[in-house]
């Protein structure tokens, strides 16, 4: 049972570059996101999906773009690479639709750690 | 507004004294807390959510509603608690989408 899969791990990205980031899960979750993780920040939430082709803004949404074309798959695209977005990138899920009823547990993948020169 | 404010970045304390990770949020409805916890080289996991009022790996934490706490406690320190701990607030009812995240404090347990 892999659970939540990212790739890649690791990356590095001149600025002005795209790319995308990878997530998926194989525990039928509803609910999806990205997070960001910078020292002295904690995590901060990107982009979210409660479902198949449903997606929203979180707190740190500019720069990137999300689709939710299944409910395995939610790629994170970064549309030009900037230095403010070497980050370490947080896949995450969750069943019941992401509702804090649902038992508010995330499920996370190991991270990709993004470096922009 | 929402906020999460773990005062703490770093922590130290030997093994076996009683450890304490400060937790305090402001929130105007009624709020659902959660302790994640990031070990080293492991995926960040949840620890620990208010409304189960469970004892996770010697851990507990009690909302505080009259001082806006849930602060996360353990009586006797282990090494292996060693970890990255955050602390995250959503509102009862409300998708994870509004969960929120404290800074994080890095604890350090020393033989």
């Amino acid at each position: 049972n892999a659970g939540v899969t990212q790739t890649p791990k690791f990356q590095v990205l001149k600025t002005g570059q795209s790319m995308t980031l990878q997530c998926a899960q194989d525990m039928n979750h509803e609910y999806m996101s990205w997070y960001r993780q910078d020292p002295g920040m904690g995590l901060r939430l990107i982009h979210y999906s409660v479902g198949a082709g449903i997606t929203d803004q979180g707190e740190v949404p500019n720069g990137y773009n999300v689709s939710r074309s299944t409910t395995e798959d939610f790629p994170l695209r970064l549309l030009s690479a900037a230095p403010s977005q070497t980050s370490v990138y947080f896949c995450a899920s969750s069943p019941g639709g992401g509702r804090s009823a649902g038992g508010g547990e995330l499920f996370f993948g190991e991270g990709s750690r993004l470096t922009v020169l | 507004a929402q906020r999460v404010t773990q005062p703490e970045k770093l922590l130290s304390v030997f093994k076996g004294a009683p450890v304490e990770l400060k937790c305090n949020y402001s929130y105007s409805g009624s709020p659902e807390l959660f302790w994640y916890v990031q070990y080293s080289r492991q995926r960040l996991q949840l620890l620990l959510r208010h409304i189960s009022r469970e004892s996770i790996k010697g851990f507990t934490a009690d909302l505080n509603k009259g001082e806006t706490s849930f602060h996360l406690k353990k009586p006797f320190a282990q090494e292996e608690d060693s970890a990255m701990y955050y602390c995250a607030l959503t509102g009862r009812g409300s998708t994870l989408g509004r969960l929120y995240f404290g800074r994080g404090t890095q604890l350090t347990v020393w033989p």
